[in-house]
């Protein structure tokens, strides 16, 4: 039932820089509402990771976001360990009365 | 500090009610931009949102199962319920309720969440 499509699986060694795609349309990401990010690991509730171009206090810089039309991304630099985890992208959607959707989810594999 | 708590049952027979309560601290749901919703996780599975409830009573629904969900608040218990009929095996999942964000009643962000509870629908 998501409308927000992202990749299945992303990896990458210790250091590198990821990025997350999240593809939506123009009655959700394609609107002036922002786009969030979260990060869930294992046996635990989603943790927000970026709102909009924004983190909260205590994410570190390593990780940010974008916006461009109908998609999304989310960058990992300097990827750590403990970085593995499910990541969510979630944004608004205008149409039938208005409603939230999150993404399919990608899980972040450090090698 | 902003926590939240889910409880309920957790385990329902197919074609029952189910009711979740969340009970919150640390904010209050009579402040202009507060909001509760909740989302639920199928084991293995992605995110998928339910129901949110703003501050000045506005509701808004999941879709595709906007005709089996009911979301009230309880100001003066700083609590919000939902509940869901006619529940299925599919509906199992870990429920979440969460805080929101924002500045109107529309967008905004889910800062804050329980640990949720998970719910099993079985005969």
């Amino acid at each position: 039932q998501s409308v927000l499509t992202q990749p299945p699986s992303v990896s990458g060694a210790p250091g590198q820089r990821v990025t997350i795609s999240c593809t939506g349309s123009s009655s959700n990401i394609g609107t002036d509402y922002t786009v969030q990010w979260y990060q869930q690991l294992p046996g635990t509730p989603p943790k927000l990771l970026v709102y909009g171009s924004d983190r909260p206090s205590g994410v570190p810089d390593r990780f940010s976001g974008t916006k461009s039309g109908t998609s999304a991304s989310l960058a990992i630099t300097g990827l750590q360990a403990e970085d593995e985890a499910d990541y969510y992208c979630q944004s608004y959607d205008t149409s039938l009365s208005g409603h939230y959707v999150f993404g399919t989810g990608t899980k972040v594999t450090v090698l | 500090q902003i926590t939240l708590k889910e409880s309920g049952p957790t385990l329902v027979k197919p074609t029952q009610t189910l009711t979740l309560t969340c009970t919150f601290s640390g904010f209050s749901l009579s402040t202009s931009g507060a909001g509760v919703g909740w989302i639920r996780q199928p084991p293995g599975k992605a995110l998928e949102w339910l129901a949110v409830i703003y501050w000045n009573g506005d509701k808004r629904h999941n879709p595709s199962l906007k005709t089996r969900l009911t979301i009230t608040k309880d100001t003066s218990k700083n609590q919000v319920v939902l509940t869901m009929t006619n529940m299925d095996p599919v509906d199992t999942a870990t429920y979440y309720c969460a805080h929101r964000r924002g500045s109107a009643s529309s967008g905004g962000t889910f800062d804050f969440w329980g640990q949720g509870t998970m719910v099993t629908v079985s005969s």
